[in-house]
This record gives structure tokens, sequence and C-alpha cells, in this order.
């Protein structure tokens, strides 16, 4: 099982500030990676996959880069609706694993 | 639009069965894998199951293996989980999922349900 590391757990920003979180797996995904964002009492949404791809309907501030073993999800400036929950996710083997997580929090 | 309506979360006792439906419109979802997923209270997402597009081909977690049965209705868009021997640890909130693309059953998950609770307690 491929596991994915998120950092940090909890991170503190204010709005307009640039938001930057890792998701390292435990072994290569290639670029099978997506990032999920979930607010508080509503299912997750997909904004990033593959990597670098931003799903449809998501803002230009979000994005994605890494490959391999390493990975980031970029906020450029933090808007108020940004303040929530960020997973990774990998589709490179069965089962399909999910980081545990990054709390992003207003400052 | 796309919309996914799950249902039938309830509070079960352990040892105890419950069948989770997943009702779909607004795509054409005999072409897309579907696939559940379960958040713990407080917790994380946890993969649960994928079924392919025509039924043929399911996969599932190891922590449901054996217990827990996906499957399809393509003539009505329903997806189902069929949930047997429930443990304390299977109380979630069960979310319903597309995958993006009609080609990988291995995939990311572009739309979601809105979720049912599953309590599993005596």
């Amino acid at each position: 099982e491929i596991v994915l590391t998120q950092s940090p757990a909890t991170l503190s920003l204010s709005p307009g500030e640039r938001a930057t979180l890792s998701c390292r797996a435990s072994q290569s995904v290639s670029s099978y990676l997506a990032w999920y964002q979930q607010k508080s009492g509503q299912a997750p949404r997909l904004l990033i996959y593959d990597a670098s791809n931003r799903a449809t309907g998501i803002p230009a501030r979000f994005s994605g880069s890494g490959s391999g073993t390493d990975f980031t999800l970029t906020i450029s400036s933090l808007e108020p609706e940004d303040f929530a929950v960020y997973f990774c996710q990998q589709r490179t083997n069965w089962p399909i694993t999910f980081g545990q997580g990054t709390r992003l929090e207003i400052k | 639009e796309v919309q996914l309506l799950a249902s039938g979360g309830d509070l079960v006792q352990p040892g105890g069965s419950l069948r989770l439906s997943c009702a779909a419109s607004g795509f054409i979802f005999s072409s897309y894998a579907m696939n559940w997923v379960r958040q713990a209270p407080g917790k994380g997402l946890e993969w649960v199951s994928t079924i392919g597009n025509t039924g043929a081909s399911t996969y599932y977690a190891d922590s449901v293996k054996g217990r827990f049965t996906i499957s399809r209705d393509n003539s009505k868009n329903t997806v189902f989980l069929q949930m047997t021997s429930l443990r304390d640890e299977d109380t979630a909130v069960y979310y319903c999922a597309k995958s993006i693309t009609t080609i990988n059953w291995r995939d990311y998950f572009d739309y979601w349900g809105q979720g049912t609770l599953v309590t599993v307690s005596s």
C-alpha cells in the first residue's frame, strides 16, 4: 500500500498570503496524484489531478507540482473561502489511498 | 448538471447489515466507474470500493473485503454498497463518487455525493 504523508498537519496563514502544502509518497506514484479541498460538513472537491492539472472551475490561484514521491499544492494568494482541509490522493496502485490531510486555518 | 444522491445510512448494531444506494444523474452513468469513499468522524478519507462501468470488475479495501459488496444497476443509474458483519470501526459518512475518466478504474473522483451516515453501535 502506498502511504501518503502530508505536511504540515495544520497551517496558519492570513488572507492574501501564499500557502504551500506538501504530500510525500512512500514510493513513486509518477504523476498520478490529486488534491481535494474539503470544507466542514461538505463533500470533498477535486482541485488538481495528475499532479498539476486544475479541475473544471478551479481558480488559477490553485496550482500543483511534483512527480515521483514529492508533491506540492500552492495557493498563491489566500481567499477567505480557501480555509479548509486539503487531502492528496494517489491512483497508481490499488488500494487507492489518501493522505491524512492538512488543515489550513486563519491566523 | 452531475448529481449524486446517496441514501440508506442508519444506526445499526454490530454484526448487522445495511445497504447504501447512490442515484446518479447528469452524465452517461454506464460509461464511468463508480466508487465509495468513507470518512470516520473527525478523520480523513478512506477509499472503500470501486466498480467498473459494466459491473464486471470490482475492487475493495482490505478493511471491507469479504464483508461489503458493490454493485450497480445501469438501467436505474444507481450504485449500491451492501454492507454485512458491520463493526464499530465502520462508523463513517459514506460518499459515492464518480470517476473522472471512462478509461481508468483506478482513478480520481470529480463528483461526490453529499454522503450518508452509517453508525454502528449497540
